[in-house]
């Protein structure tokens, strides 16, 4: 079984400040982790994806998250929040199955807000 | 240009009525995958498709159904049976090369589906 927790539902930053979105994960067997974002009415965009290579994975839109195992954590950060980044992100996990589609489980979201 | 789309964008559904939410993509993706959002809660899994005629239930898969008759094309029926069937409903599709829980998926822009 495998589960997702992102701490905080609701952010808040301002322009210019970094951004630290977090997200904690359980599974039994190593996991692949996800981020995805979405803006409002509009289906979910892939910011970035850690797949056991590398533990600091950079994505789009300047965001990166670090895999660190001994905390089962995947959190994501920004170093300076722009007003474009006001949306919800989402932390998903797969566990790893070869041969079969990908099932995700999802994080409950937390929805980014950016003031000037 | 390739991509997933949904329609409609907007799904009136009065009591005990079936309602079909349409899912196509020209990704040439074997698997597919619908969720569905609820404010606060994610998105939980209902059905997946890893190849045509062939669908397995997902998390949450009472009160709806689905086939997968081409390999683009995978409707979600909303059934009367669904009490509560109110949310935002997100298509998904994976390439499924065997890469298995690595891969990336890609949604749709969403349907809203509204109880009258």
């Amino acid at each position: 079984a495998q589960s997702v927790t992102q701490l905080g539902s609701h952010v808040s930053v301002s322009e210019g400040a970094l951004v630290l979105l977090r997200c904690n994960y359980s599974s039994s067997v190593p996991p692949y982790l996800f981020w995805y974002v979405q803006y409002p009415n509009q289906g979910l965009q892939l910011l970035l994806k850690y797949t056991s290579a590398a533990t600091l994975v950079k994505g789009i839109n300047g965001f990166e998250a670090e895999f660190k195992k001994s905390e089962t954590s995947f959190h994501l950060t920004k170093p300076s929040a722009h007003m474009s980044d006001a949306a919800e992100y989402f932390c998903a996990v797969s566990a790893i199955n070869t041969g079969t589609a990908s099932k995700l489980t999802f994080g409950t979201g937390t929805r980014l807000q950016v003031t000037l | 240009d390739g991509g997933i789309t949904q329609s409609p964008k907007y799904l009136f559904r009065k009591e005990g009525q079936n309602v079909t939410l349409s899912c196509e993509q020209n990704l040439n993706h074997d698997a597919m995958y619908w969720y569905r959002q609820d404010p606060g809660q994610g998105l939980r899994l209902i059905y997946y498709s890893q190849i045509v005629n062939d669908f397995q239930k997902g998390d949450i898969a009472e009160g709806y159904s689905v086939s997968r008759e081409k390999k683009e094309s995978f409707p979600l029926t909303v059934t009367s049976a669904q009490k509560n069937p109110t949310a935002f409903y997100l298509c998904a599709s994976s390439i499924y090369g065997g890469g298995g829980s690595r891969e990336t998926q890609y949604f749709g822009p969403g349907t809203r589906l509204l109880v009258l």
